[in-house]
């Protein structure tokens, strides 16, 4: 059954540096998700991709973050100069269409900030 | 903003029981969606429910989307141990972008 990859699975990293989280969506899907949750926290919604573009925001997604789809089957999420209150699991999600909403979950990355 | 409100926060349950869990918000929604989070995994969709009134079946799972538009149930009958997780409704707001609820979280009882 097709799935949703993330990389790393954690990634430490010092407050002040750049991280790029990677995400490989289901391959036929069109519409791609980062989501945020803080530890035992609810899930945030962050930004939707579609056509090589941002779709929609939220208000966390400010100008340190990006995204990015470098080629037909990644999709980076990248957070230029880290906070200690961006450690979080960062969850990327794919889906074929968006009125659906049957968003498919990758298994996250935890990113942890020091 | 909108918001969804879940309950309850945790349940512990004996295996075999049914579970019942709600989410309710001050605002209409034209979705409802149910994940299911497993310890350090991303969540998993359950249900979807599309139409007010609907109800609809995943296994032990059944779901309904309130006639009012504000509110969802989720049901699971005869739980086992891997029933045990976090369990989120969510909903998508005018802008597309999904609203998620705190979670409920299914404890086993030993």
């Amino acid at each position: 059954e097709p799935e949703v990859t993330q990389t790393p699975s954690h990634q430490v990293t010092q407050m002040g540096q750049e991280v790029i989280l990677r995400c490989v969506p289901i391959s036929n899907h069109l519409y791609f998700y980062w989501y945020r949750q803080i530890l035992g926290q609810k899930v945030e919604f962050l930004v939707s991709f579609y056509n090589n573009e941002i779709s929609e925001k939220s208000e966390i997604f400010d100008d340190q973050f990006s995204v990015e789809r470098p080629d037909g089957s990644n999709f980076t999420l990248k957070i230029r100069s880290t906070k200690l209150e961006d450690s979080a699991m960062y969850f990327c999600a794919s889906s074929w269409d968006r009125v659906d909403y049957e968003q498919y979950f990758g298994p996250g990355t935890r990113l942890t900030v020091t | 903003g909108q918001q969804l409100n879940q309950s309850p926060q945790s349940m512990f349950i004996q295996e075999g029981e049914d579970v019942s869990m709600n989410c309710t918000s001050s605002s209409i929604f034209n979705t409802w969606l149910w994940y299911k989070q497993d310890p350090g995994e991303g969540p998993v969709l359950l249900i979807a429910l599309y139409k007010a009134g609907e109800l609809t079946s995943n296994g032990r799972l059944t779901a309904q989307f309130g006639i009012t538009r504000k509110d969802s149930f989720l049901n699971i009958s005869a739980s086992i141990p891997s029933d045990v997780g976090i369990y989120f409704c969510a909903a998508p707001d005018s802008n597309y972008q999904l609203i998620w609820g705190a979670g409920t979280k299914l404890i086993i009882k030993p």
